[in-house]
């Protein structure tokens, strides 16, 4: 099936510094997500992306959290800086529709120390 | 404030009977509802989804019965198999389908 590719899988920095996690959505998909699940618990979402501007956003998703997809390369999640409730695993979605189906990705494990 | 709860939080059934696990949820705005399960060190994947139009959704052995005066819904899963052993989340979404509020997850273990 479509898959959505995540870059890198792994991430361990310093808390203060800044992150880019990098998403190379499904190619025709028009809607792309953030979701942050912590190690056992249920996935919480964070933003959606759709025509180059954030849709909707949760509580979670923090000042220090941004979002971008510029010219239709990777579909990117920033946080800066970093604090260590930030560790978790961030999973990236798209889907090519808002009510179509949400392909997720291999998820980043970010570690904050 | 958890917008969609989900159990039981951990289930075991023997292998061929029929699992069911159950949501509930506060919002009347929400009109989407996807059950999804995740495998161990996986991403989640979409199983099966219903829009309230219907009180019922089939896809082979996966069920979803919605009931929306009493705000619940409930997957059910016939003759389970040892391969259905992984963590089941519901979730629901309002007008848009896009922002997902999640259940805890319910882990679902089939014993041969």
């Amino acid at each position: 099936g479509p898959k959505v590719l995540q870059i890198p899988s792994h991430q361990i920095i310093d808390m203060g510094q800044m992150v880019t996690l990098n998403c190379d959505p499904v190619s025709n998909h028009l809607y792309f997500y953030w979701y942050k699940q912590i190690l056992g618990q249920q996935m919480e979402f964070l933003v959606n992306f759709y025509n180059g501007k954030v849709m909707e956003k949760s509580k979670l998703f923090k000042d220090q959290f941004s979002v971008e997809r510029p010219d239709g390369s990777y579909f990117t999640l920033k946080i800066q800086p970093t604090a260590l409730e930030d560790s978790a695993v961030y999973f990236c979605a798209s889907s090519w529709d808002n009510y179509a189906e949400q392909f997720f990705g291999p998820g980043t494990r970010l570690t904050v120390l | 404030q958890q917008q969609v709860r989900q159990s039981p939080q951990s289930l075991t059934v023997w292998e061929g009977e029929t699992a069911i696990l159950n949501c509930s949820y506060e919002d009347s705005t929400f009109d989407y509802f996807p059950w999804y399960h995740q495998f161990p060190g996986e991403s989640p994947a979409l199983l099966i989804a219903i829009r309230p139009v219907s009180n019922k959704k089939e896809d082979g052995r996966f069920t979803i019965f919605f009931n929306k005066r009493e705000k619940k819904f409930s997957l059910h899963i016939a003759d389970s198999q040892p391969g259905d052993s992984a963590t089941y989340f519901c979730a629901a979404s309002a007008n848009s389908g896009t922002y997902q509020r999640f259940g805890t997850g319910t882990k679902l273990q089939v014993v041969p």
